[in-house]
């Protein structure tokens, strides 16, 4: 499984935009790259995912450069209801189920007034 | 469509205890997994299953039993409880569409 590394925290206000980076050398052929959103107290929650290029949905989207060995995560205009910790995953998600998903500690967004 | 259900919610046990923690999924997935929590860190797989009666060691197994009897359902089992696993612990099941995790169950043992 490629390993990924991502800041720990960041800080944002309200209404901006958000980008995410996250590193991750040694990504096979067959992976793909996933986000995740975890609220306190709550199970982590898909956000998007992609295999090259970008990709975007009503939440977010995800630039990944053509080496792809980072992806960078854009939250477009922030609410304080974005605050969360935000994982990169790496895998093999699509024929093996994401089998032995490895989570890092993630990012820790906090969105300011 | 209720996704993955986790039971209890919360839970205290004494040192030494055994429980189970039930989850169950409606989505048909093959894949299912158990992942703890601690305070301020990501989350860590416990043990998975690929499929009814196909179940394998994730990360830190010590001290915890799985099985998995039907496609649906996907239990945890304590053994013996210890404060070391006082976590929050979440069940996740997997698709194509990627995983999806229930609320997750607080437990202390104390």
């Amino acid at each position: 499984l490629a390993k990924t590394t991502q800041p720990i925290s960041m800080d944002s206000y309200e209404g901006q935009e958000v980008n995410i980076t996250c590193s991750h050398n040694n990504i096979a052929t067959n992976d793909y790259i996933t986000w995740y959103q975890q609220f306190p107290s709550q199970g982590p929650r898909f956000i998007i995912q992609g295999y090259k290029t970008k990709v975007t949905n009503e939440v977010a989207s995800l630039f990944i450069p053509a080496d792809r060995k980072s992806s960078t995560l854009s939250l477009p205009r922030v609410s304080l209801s974005d605050t969360a910790v935000y994982y990169c995953l790496v895998g093999d998600f699509i024929d093996n189920y994401g089998q032995n998903f490895v989570f890092g500690p993630g990012t820790r967004l906090s969105v300011l007034p | 469509n209720a996704g993955v259900t986790q039971t209890p919610k919360f839970q205290v046990l004494k040192t030494g205890q055994s429980m189970t923690l039930q989850c169950a999924q409606d989505m048909n997935h093959e894949y299912m997994s158990w992942y703890r929590q601690d305070p301020g860190m990501g989350l860590r797989l416990i043990h998975y299953s690929v499929g009814a009666g196909i179940t394998d060691q994730g990360e830190v197994p010590n001290g915890y039993n799985v099985s998995r009897s039907t496609t649906e359902d996907f239990p945890l089992r304590l053994l013996s409880a210890a404060p070391s696993q006082t976590s929050v612990y979440f069940c996740a099941s997997s698709g194509s569409q990627g995983a999806f995790f229930g609320q997750g169950t607080r437990l202390t043992v104390v």
